[in-house]
């Protein structure tokens, strides 16, 4: 079956401090993958998605890059967080019409 | 004008009722869409795709005119368990990119 990995589930990191969080799918190959970013509140806001290894898009600038190493692995990095990174971040990937999401990393940044 | 837009609630009803959210996209070009469920603290998970001659899956029917760029999910026979924050989501013509409401919050009352 297919399914999707996101960890950690909570993280709490000092402004400044870096950031790597990774996300891994099981059952397919080649899949569309996305970060997306909720701040409190608020809805939805897609970050990066890559359509293959080493192929990433931004959406909004920021202080935050994504790499693709594998076929199945996605990870979210920076290199120093700001108060405004805080917020619970979503790696998903495509399927046929929507998306399907990870559980979810909770960012809370002191 | 935001891309996607939706009456943020919340919407409070009894057990039993019918509830009806309502969602404006502005992107004539968007070729599918869809209705999200999210949990409090939770990712959003798909309820149901949206097509254009509607669509009904159980106590829920989600409707879409192309022309107004109006979309609907109605809610039949409301349980406690329908509460939650209903996201609005549209993909758009150019890329595999989804783009989300901000969501409509349903509280569900004995």
């Amino acid at each position: 079956s297919q399914t999707i990995h996101q960890w950690p589930a909570t993280l709490v990191q000092p402004v400044g401090s870096p950031l790597s969080l990774e996300c891994t799918v099981e059952g397919t190959s080649n899949p569309n993958l996305y970060w997306y970013r909720q701040a409190a509140g608020r809805g939805l806001q897609l970050l990066f998605y890559s359509v293959g290894i080493g192929q990433i898009s931004s959406e909004v600038p920021q202080n935050l890059s994504a790499s693709r190493p594998q076929d199945r692995q996605f990870i979210l990095s920076s290199k120093k967080l700001l108060l405004s990174d805080s917020g619970f971040y979503l790696c998903a990937w495509r399927l046929t019409g929507g998306h399907t999401f990870g559980s979810g990393t909770r960012l809370t940044v002191v | 004008r935001k891309e996607v837009e939706q009456d943020p609630g919340p919407f409070n009803v009894p057990e039993g009722a019918t509830v009806a959210f309502n969602c404006t996209y502005s992107n004539s070009a968007s070729q599918s869409f869809f209705w999200y469920r999210q949990d409090c603290r939770k990712e959003p998970k798909l309820l149901m795709s949206v097509y254009s001659s509607g669509n009904e899956d159980g106590r829920f029917t989600a409707q879409l005119n192309r022309a107004s760029q109006y979309i609907s999910l109605l809610i039949r026979d409301s349980k406690l368990s329908d509460s939650a924050t209903y996201l609005c989501v549209v993909n758009m013509e150019y890329g595999n990119k989804l783009v989300f409401g901000a969501g409509t919050i349903l509280r569900v009352k004995s």
